[in-house]
């Protein structure tokens, strides 16, 4: 079946211009997940989706950064008046559900945010 | 918050030299993943521990969860050049029941053929 999809795949923007990136989960995967990588980094994890709600917004690192989920399915990742540190790959992953022990995490292709 | 060290942070092996990355922790864990990430590509998911002191085997690669939970550790025998990435491991936090995994910094492998 299709994996997690993600777009775009490469996104460059202008300093302090506002961006979307949108996540598509496996059908029938509860759990949703957005990581930030940094260029050579670890995954830096951001914000996690059970169904509709999000529990744990815990890992967004600012107020310019939100998330939201609709019919427990498609994601959207909104950042507001970019900066040049939001650099970075954007990966979202999904999973059966959210609920313990942890479910293996299926990782969409990610997206590359250029800030120039 | 719970943090994992993953050490070392770098590798680079003859084709054929075995390799081992390590995780450690300074509190318990309740269970362990390990993801491998390809250049270029998206971390996938190799295996999960559980129990205390649990091994498990994946043709050359073998995963251990130390005995107090504390660490594990990913060993590959015979590397091969398809062997090249980051291994990530990823412990499950058991005091929450969100499913969230913390990936530690990754140990990056280069495999000279």
């Amino acid at each position: 079946g299709a994996g997690v999809s993600q777009s775009p795949s490469n996104k460059v923007t202008e300093k302090g211009k506002d961006v979307e990136l949108r996540c598509d989960p496996i059908s029938g995967h509860t759990a949703l997940y957005w990581y930030r990588q940094s260029l050579g980094q670890g995954l830096e994890f951001l914000i996690y989706f059970q169904g509709n709600s999000a529990p744990d917004k815990s890992g967004l690192p600012s107020d310019r950064f939100s998330a939201e989920r609709t019919g427990g399915s498609v994601s959207t990742l909104t950042i507001q008046r970019t900066q040049q540190e939001d650099s970075a790959v954007y990966l979202c992953a999904s999973s059966p559900q959210g609920l313990l022990p942890p479910y293996e995490q299926y990782f969409g292709p990610g997206t590359r945010l250029t800030v120039t | 918050g719970q943090q994992v060290m993953q050490i070392p942070q770098y590798q680079h092996v003859q084709e054929g030299e075995d390799f081992t990355t390590y995780c450690n922790s300074s509190t318990t864990l309740s269970n362990i993943q390990w993801y491998k990430q390809r250049p270029g590509g998206h971390p996938v998911f190799l295996i999960q521990l559980v129990k205390s002191g649990e091994v498990k085997k994946q043709k050359r690669l073998t995963f251990q969860f130390g005995e107090a939970k504390k660490n594990s550790s990913l060993h590959i025998t015979a590397t091969q050049t398809t062997d090249v990435g980051t291994y990530f491991c990823a412990p499950g936090l058991g005091s929450s029941n969100t499913g969230k995994l913390i990936f530690g910094q990754g140990t990056t492998l280069q495999v000279k053929p």
